[in-house]
């Protein structure tokens, strides 16, 4: 069983697009994170949701909205693309706000185009 | 910034040699985290070791912190084909009350049949 699974595994979109990535953790964990990795392989953490409540939300444009229905999804929504966008994005979930391993996804591959 | 710092940036090592990769942050933490990544995957937690403690096992790995000089190094025994993969540290502090988990830029191992 995948503990933190997002969908879909690779997007190629246009310029000026909005797309979402899902993602969802049966874990049981209270916390869920939005990672975004660059080119250069740099992780860089976007958002950070404890119980569908936002904890972190690094400096992000506000293109990029997410949305926790429960506390076992989390979504991100990204308008209006642009190409600098293309990145790969991985979910993760911890216990107790992180003060414990963080599992990831297998990432999602964005290309603007 | 607390974020970690991977030393070498690449390694090339025969398969059977003990492969050492450094780290080094610069804020206090709660925990760091190494975790690894094969191409075109998603991240697979290693190890952890809180900060007050100095060495930590598993398996293979072996992971030491060294908070006065704010350094962990991972070392790899016996290294396989298979370890081939990059290699990042993430140091863990608090904001706003929840871990915040903040990754170096990581490291290529490439370990040589």
């Amino acid at each position: 069983d995948t503990a933190v699974s997002q969908t879909p595994k690779y997007l190629v979109t246009q310029m000026g697009n909005d797309k979402s990535i899902k993602c969802e953790q049966n874990l049981g964990h209270d916390t869920m994170y939005w990672y975004k990795q660059d080119s250069k392989k740099f992780l860089k953490i976007m958002f950070s949701y404890n119980n569908k409540e936002l904890i972190i939300n690094e400096t992000v444009p506000n293109r990029f909205s997410p949305k926790s229905p429960d506390k076992a999804h989390l979504n991100l929504h990204i308008n209006s693309l642009e190409l600098g966008d293309s990145a790969v994005y991985f979910c993760a979930s911890s216990q107790n706000r992180g003060r414990n391993t963080i599992y990831f996804g297998e990432g999602s591959w964005l290309t603007v185009v | 910034s607390q974020q970690g710092e991977e030393d070498p940036q690449a390694l090339s090592i025969q398969e059977g040699e003990n492969a050492t990769m450094n780290c080094s942050y610069k804020t206090s933490i709660n925990n760091l985290q190494w975790y690894r990544q094969n191409s075109g995957r998603g991240l697979v937690h290693l190890i952890l070791i809180r900060s007050n403690e100095r060495e930590k096992h598993s398996g293979r790995l072996r992971v030491t912190l060294d908070t006065s000089k704010k350094s962990s190094s991972l070392l790899i025994t016996a290294s396989r084909a298979a370890d081939t993969a990059s290699y990042f540290c993430a140091t863990a502090g608090t904001q706003g009350g929840s871990e915040k988990l903040v990754f170096g830029k990581g490291m290529k191992l490439t370990v040589n049949p």
